[in-house]
């Protein structure tokens, strides 16, 4: 079983539509979990913090749930420009443990 | 503020060459990580410098080496190349402390012919 799995997808989405991102992890004892946003042949970079409690940062909700230890990622009223691909990480020790990447394209 | 910077931009080399790819982290910060990426698949975990000293190392042969030098940046170090050894390669730093996210830099896409 991989340290982390996500769906690759893609997922084509209108413009507008809501979308749901979830992504499991292996490692009970895992303590931070974050996305971040790719876009093609260019570097990671931070989308969100994921908390406990779950947090939002505008159109975007993420969510952890230890017990079944998945975290999930929603995005609300997808724009064009949310196009790219969402990488679920989970920290180990001293390293991040990446997901192979979710992509997503809206459609006008 | 400058973020992170790694060079070369590109690279190309041949089978059998060694290659140096350099790194410096955003100013304060005291940890840099390397990562290699396929294309299709997410970032691997090669090392983890903090304070110059090895903190973590990936799966990866004896031929990837690393350092941090004492103004935290670093240089990850490939011998031997081969040809699965293209792919982008990704510096990142942070503060060191857990929970606080890493920082990417651009990336060095590296090929090898």
């Amino acid at each position: 079983r991989k340290e982390v799995e996500q769906d690759p997808g893609p997922f084509n989405v209108p413009e507008g539509a809501t979308v749901a991102f979830n992504c499991t992890y292996s490692n009970s004892a895992s303590q931070s979990f974050f996305w971040y946003r790719q876009d093609c042949r260019k570097e990671p970079k931070l989308l969100m913090s994921v908390y406990s409690s779950g947090n939002e940062d505008g159109r975007f909700t993420a969510q952890l749930n230890r017990a079944s230890q998945y975290i999930s990622l929603l995005i609300r009223d997808s724009k064009l420009s949310d196009s790219a691909t969402y990488l679920c990480v989970v920290e180990g020790t001293y390293k991040y443990i990446f997901g192979t990447g979710t992509r997503l394209k809206v459609l006008a | 503020d400058a973020g992170v910077t790694q060079s070369p931009t590109h690279l190309i080399k041949t089978r059998g060459q060694h290659v140096t790819l350099r790194c410096s982290p955003i100013s304060g910060h005291k940890s840099v990580s390397w990562y290699q990426q396929v294309l299709g698949q997410g970032p691997q975990f090669i090392f983890q410098y903090y304070e110059k000293e090895e903190r973590g190392r990936g799966n990866f042969p004896d031929r990837f080496s690393a350092r941090q030098f004492p103004n935290y940046s670093s240089e990850l170090n490939v011998n031997a190349l081969l040809l699965g050894d293209s792919a982008l390669y990704l510096c990142a730093s942070s503060d060191g402390t857990s929970a606080q996210p890493q920082h990417f830099g651009d990336g060095t896409r590296l090929s090898i012919l």
